[in-house]
């Protein structure tokens, strides 16, 4: 049961590249989310998911853009990279069941460390 | 809106010793609330939650946490650290009234000095 699988670990971009992150769950998690995780700052929410075809911004959304084609894949996509896009990045998958979510936590990804210069 | 205080950046113990970790939060509804760890260049893993029912709930690796009312907090706790223990703790609330998502807190570093 590998969970929620995160590509690449590490990678360096320059100003004005861009570059797509790629989360895979094999869960069948309905929701999935994209954190970013800036030192002293905890986890801000860029965008999630709540099943395929239906995505919503998060908190701080700008310069990201995201697709949820399949219930298992959630590619967050950098468009023009910016140094204050240099952060660790987290995927996380739930499940939710209708209106009323039993909710049994998120389930992270391993993270991908973005460094743009 | 919901938030999360996680008062300490640091928290160190001896091993062997009782550790508290504190998290406090707000939200307009029912709180969820749950307690991550994050170990170095790892993803965060789930510790345990409080949804509804008894005030202490345990978790994982000896853990627990004691969801308090009047106080909205919701303080980790564990009799005995281990130096294995030490890591990033965030605390995370969501509103069970609404929404799905959850609020982090900034974490709180804790080392366990053997």
């Amino acid at each position: 049961n590998a969970g929620v699988t995160q590509t690449p670990k590490f990678r360096i971009l320059k100003i004005g590249q861009s570059m797509t992150l790629q989360c895979t769950q094999d869960m069948n998690h309905n929701y999935m989310y994209w954190y970013r995780q800036d030192p002293g700052m905890g986890l801000k929410l860029i965008y999630y998911s709540v099943g395929a075809g239906i995505t919503d911004k998060g908190e701080v959304p700008n310069g990201y853009n995201v697709s949820r084609s399949t219930t298992e894949d959630f590619p967050l996509r950098l468009e023009l990279a910016a140094p204050s896009q240099t952060s660790v990045y987290f995927c996380a998958s739930s499940y939710g069941v209708g209106t009323d979510i039993l909710f049994y936590g998120y389930t992270f990804g391993s993270g991908t460390r973005l460094t743009v210069v | 809106a919901q938030s999360v205080a996680q008062p300490e950046d640091q928290v160190n113990v001896a091993e062997g010793n009782p550790l508290t970790v504190k998290c406090t939060y707000s939200v307009s509804g029912n709180p969820y609330l749950f307690w991550y760890v994050q170990y170095p260049n790892r993803g965060l893993q789930f510790l345990l939650k409080y949804i509804t029912g008894d005030n202490l709930v345990k978790g994982s690796y000896g853990f627990e946490a004691e969801f308090n009312k009047s106080q909205t907090s919701f303080h980790l706790k564990k009799p005995s650290a281990l130096v294995s223990d030490s890591a990033l703790y965030f605390c995370a609330v969501r509103d069970g009234n609404y929404g799905q998502n959850f609020v982090f807190g900034p974490g709180t570093r804790l080392s366990v000095l053997p």
